[in-house]
């Protein structure tokens, strides 16, 4: 089993539409979690960190559920620019990366 | 402040050749990390370090060596180059163990 597993998408929806995306991760010692955005061909950047009891940013909303070692985003009013890659990242004696969700908005 | 700079961009090598892949931070952080990005694969660890003189390995660290003898740099060596080493390689630093991680712009590596 992969330490940080992400659905690998692709999502392809239109502009205005609600995306989700989930990970699990296998380390329950974990201690931090994160969101990052990849656009192509560019480094990743932090989008969010997840705190345990859920936060908002804009129109995006991040959840961790630490039973079910299970970590959440939730885009809201999709718009064209949000068209990335976006990677579920867990840290436990380093950052583990998800492989990454691709998510295309189309007008 | 440049935040992680890498070097080079791009390279070529030959299957054999060694070379040195640079990495500079200028925000004084004491974590930095090395990460290769292959197709489908997400970003995996390949060395890390905790401060100056403090390496350790990550999951994939063969064929790869790394030392930290200054906060501010942290050069990934490549000791005999082989083509299953051909990805894009990332440099990041943080602050401290769950701070941002902030990533350099990629070293794109081809190995023939």
């Amino acid at each position: 089993r992969k330490e940080v597993e992400q659905d690998p998408g692709p999502f392809n929806v239109p502009e205005g539409a609600t995306v989700a995306f989930n990970c699990t991760y296998s380390n329950s010692a974990s201690q931090s979690f994160f969101w990052y955005r990849q656009d192509c061909r560019k480094e990743p950047k932090l989008l969010m960190s997840v705190y345990s009891s859920g936060n908002e940013d804009g129109r995006f909303t991040a959840q961790l559920n630490r039973a079910s070692q299970y970590i959440s985003l939730l885009i809201r009013d999709s718009k064209l620019s949000d068209s990335a890659t976006y990677l579920c990242v867990v840290n436990w004696n380093d950052m583990r990366f998800g492989a990454g969700t691709r998510l295309t908005v189309k007008p | 402040n440049a935040g992680v700079t890498q070097t080079p961009k791009f390279q070529v090598l030959k299957t054999g050749q060694s070379m040195t892949l640079q990495c500079a931070q200028d925000m004084n952080h004491e974590y930095m990390s090395w990460y290769r990005q292959d197709p489908g694969m997400g970003l995996r660890l390949i060395h890390y370090s905790v401060g100056a003189g403090i390496t350790d390995q990550g999951e994939v660290p063969n064929g790869y060596n790394v030392s930290r003898s200054t906060t501010e740099d942290f050069p990934l060596r490549l000791l005999s180059a082989a083509p299953s080493q051909t990805s894009v390689y990332f440099c990041a630093s943080r602050l401290g163990d769950a701070n941002e991680q902030f990533f350099g712009p990629g070293t794109r590596l081809t190995v023939l």
